[in-house]
């Protein structure tokens, strides 16, 4: 069974709008979430990180908000440019074993 | 970029055969991992090590074994690779940031096809 769910495989936003991402997770054990962002024939490059304990991170364009009742994290990027379409990933650390999600692309238009 | 590189980039081999991808880093993280990366399966855990001679197995670690003799390098093999064994393999390594937060940095990648 998949612990972290991508459940939407593409999103497709316009250049200066918002564009979110959304991860289900289901073990109540892990300690942090991770996004990550993956070009094509390149390893993922780590974004952001969140700690179970707190609800909110932002770090310039990206915030992760974690909502631990509904087991569910989300990115968001603010505002999206054109480079920033790649596959991300979601992932969840439990003490430094980490379990990822299936991956959403997005793809931000001009 | 994280000192993370990984040999070789790309690998023909045939059933049956075995097969040691190396992942080598410099940036002296207590862990390492082996992934791989399938369609629709996002990144799947093989192996992890927490430090020297420390290893523990993943979600998908049949098939697969690994070692860890220095910190800098760890090391998959594919005792006898079969065909299902096709993917792309990443390395990574983590340890806590200057924030006290986990970062996890991936390596190239390895395209391994099993003919």
């Amino acid at each position: 069974d998949q612990q972290v769910k991508q459940n939407s495989p593409s999103l497709s936003v316009q250049e200066g709008r918002i564009s979110i991402l959304n991860c289900d997770y289901t073990n109540s054990m892990f300690d942090y979430f991770l996004w990550y962002k993956k070009y094509p024939a390149e390893g993922p490059t780590f974004l952001i990180s969140i700690s179970s304990i707190k609800d909110k991170n932002e770090d310039g364009r990206f915030t992760v908000f974690l909502n631990k009742s509904a087991k569910h994290l989300s990115l968001h990027i603010v505002p999206s440019q054109p480079g920033d379409s790649a596959v991300y990933f979601c992932a969840a650390s439990d003490f430094n074993k980490f379990y990822f999600g299936s991956g959403t692309k997005l793809n931000v238009k001009p | 970029d994280a000192g993370i590189t990984q040999s070789p980039r790309h690998k023909v081999t045939e059933t049956g055969t075995p097969v040691t991808l190396r992942c080598h880093q410099t940036e002296n993280h207590r862990y390492m991992y082996w992934y791989r990366q399938d369609p629709g399966h996002g990144l799947r855990l093989i192996h992890y090590s927490y430090g020297v001679k420390d290893t523990d197995k993943g979600e998908v670690s049949d098939g697969y074994s690994v070692s860890r003799s220095k910190t800098e390098d760890f090391l998959l093999t594919l005792e006898s690779a079969t065909s299902s064994q096709t993917s792309v393999y990443f390395c990574a390594i983590s340890d806590t940031g200057t924030s006290g937060a986990y970062e996890q940095y991936f390596g190239p990648g390895t395209r391994l096809t099993v003919t």
